[in-house]
């Protein structure tokens, strides 16, 4: 299917665990990133990556790591899950990182860690 | 530091009646404007933005927005509203000297009743 997908849609772990979430896009943009969204924050900036191989952080990186191995994925794992890392994620692609190239978001993952 | 305001996190409103959802910003430097919708368990979606040129802006599904410097708004108005609206809206800006990273006010969720 074309588009950007995410995988799951739904997850449930524990503390502690390591959790992946996963992105794929099928336009080959150059740019994705991950967001975490909570009640009264709106969506904040966790990584993003500007090709494959280039990833930086963003606003709050911390307990996050970021790959992109190949130009259409990129998966973000929890290392050892917290409580305060429930939220909802979402994957986004752009092709470039000018404003007039729009960000492209997926349907998004809701983690709840236990 | 920038910030993204919207002051009212939710909004009721009867089918047909006209809207408005304020967003306010700060920001050292200027910005590029823009507003995001998103339906129930849906990612999030470009309505519109503001790069340059005339201060009034038109998106989709009937939507306008007006940039306005001196008060540093960018308020979304829609003249008649439809149950099909019901929907989170966000608005964002990025800085002119960052490119990419969006960031969020916390979200106005318009509710659009019978």
């Amino acid at each position: 299917d074309a588009g950007i997908t995410q995988s799951p849609r739904y997850k449930i772990t524990e503390t502690g665990r390591q959790v992946t979430l996963m992105c794929h896009q099928t336009w080959s943009h150059s740019y994705m990133f991950w967001y975490r969204q909570d009640l009264g924050h709106g969506l904040r900036l966790i990584y993003y990556s500007a090709a494959a191989d280039i990833t930086d952080k963003g606003e709050v990186p911390d307990g996050y790591v970021v790959s992109r191995s190949k130009t259409e994925n990129f998966p973000l794992t929890l290392e050892s899950a917290t409580r305060s890392q429930t939220s909802v994620y979402f994957c986004a692609s752009s092709p470039s990182a000018g404003p007039t190239d729009t960000q492209y978001f997926g349907p998004g993952t809701r983690l709840t860690v236990l | 530091a920038q910030s993204v305001t919207q002051l009212d996190s939710q909004v009721p409103v009867f089918e047909e009646a006209p809207v408005e959802l304020r967003c306010n910003y700060s920001s050292s430097v200027s910005v590029y404007l823009f507003w995001y919708v998103q339906y129930p368990n849906q990612g999030l979606q470009l309505l519109l933005k503001y790069l340059s040129g005339s201060t009034l802006v038109k998106g989709i599904n009937g939507f306008e927005a007006e940039f306005n410097k001196s008060q540093t708004s960018f308020h979304l108005r829609k003249p008649s509203v439809h149950i099909s609206d019901t929907a989170e809206y966000f608005c964002a800006v990025i800085r002119m000297d960052s490119s990419y990273k969006l960031i969020f006010g916390s979200g106005t969720r318009l509710l659009v009743r019978p």
